[in-house]
């Protein structure tokens, strides 16, 4: 058990839709970051959130957003979804020395 | 953060110890070694880092050797639910900066009965 929790499991939607995944951390998890895994692959650093605050983000497109909220939930927003935005989508909340993941959504972009 | 280079897989027979290696040559004298696995349709797991000492937990213990450039995670007793992939990643440890992992595709690890 994590603490992280993640929804929906799965979601399918449309080239040119736009989607919003949410993330429940635990208190004591001071920082949530977002990840996407395609098929095959590690995953890949989206952005990092601190205090509200965006403080760190990969190689990803202005595209992809996100919000976190004083009581340790967080959204990741996509817009313009494009069919290579198909993959796992994973949350996680941190500590000083490690990260704890949710099991992740599954978004099908059709 | 350092480059890190695992073998693509590895099959281990249950109840044998299972060393799965790491080259880091390229770490930084800051960086820790972290360990994570990902168990099929799960997020990662943290497993256990280390910076010069080795260091055992409750899950594995980390051998890190003396010039830093690679690392084995033993896994003493595996078993099937060990199956995993499992993630050698280089990371300088500031409070805030964990969350921007980089995960090559490391060692996909098979226990078999």
């Amino acid at each position: 058990e994590t603490g992280v929790t993640q929804s929906p499991t799965h979601l399918i939607k449309t080239r040119g839709q736009q989607v919003t995944l949410r993330c429940s951390s635990q208190s004591g998890h001071n920082t949530v970051s977002w990840y996407q895994q395609a098929l095959g692959q590690g995953p890949q650093f989206i952005f990092q959130y601190y205090r509200e605050e965006e403080n760190g983000r990969g190689n990803f497109p202005p595209r992809f957003s996100g919000l976190q909220f004083p009581n340790y939930s967080s959204e990741l927003n996509v817009n313009a979804l494009e069919l290579d935005d198909s993959a796992l989508y994973l949350c996680a909340g941190g500590t000083a020395e490690k990260l704890f993941f949710g099991s992740g959504t599954q978004l099908s972009v059709l | 953060d350092a480059k890190t280079t695992q073998p693509t897989s590895m099959d281990c027979a249950e109840g044998r110890a299972a060393n799965l290696p790491c080259n880091h040559s390229t770490i930084s004298g800051n960086e820790y070694v972290y360990w994570y696995r990902q168990i099929h349709s799960q997020g990662p797991q943290y497993i256990i880092h280390g910076l010069k000492n080795n260091e055992t937990n409750e899950m594995a213990s980390l051998i890190i050797t003396e010039d830093r450039k690679s690392s084995t995670l033993i896994l003493p007793h595996a078993t099937l639910r060990d199956t995993a992939v499992y993630y050698c990643i280089g990371l300088r440890n500031y409070g805030g900066s964990q969350g921007n992992l980089i995960f090559g595709k490391g060692t996909k690890l098979s226990v078999k009965p």
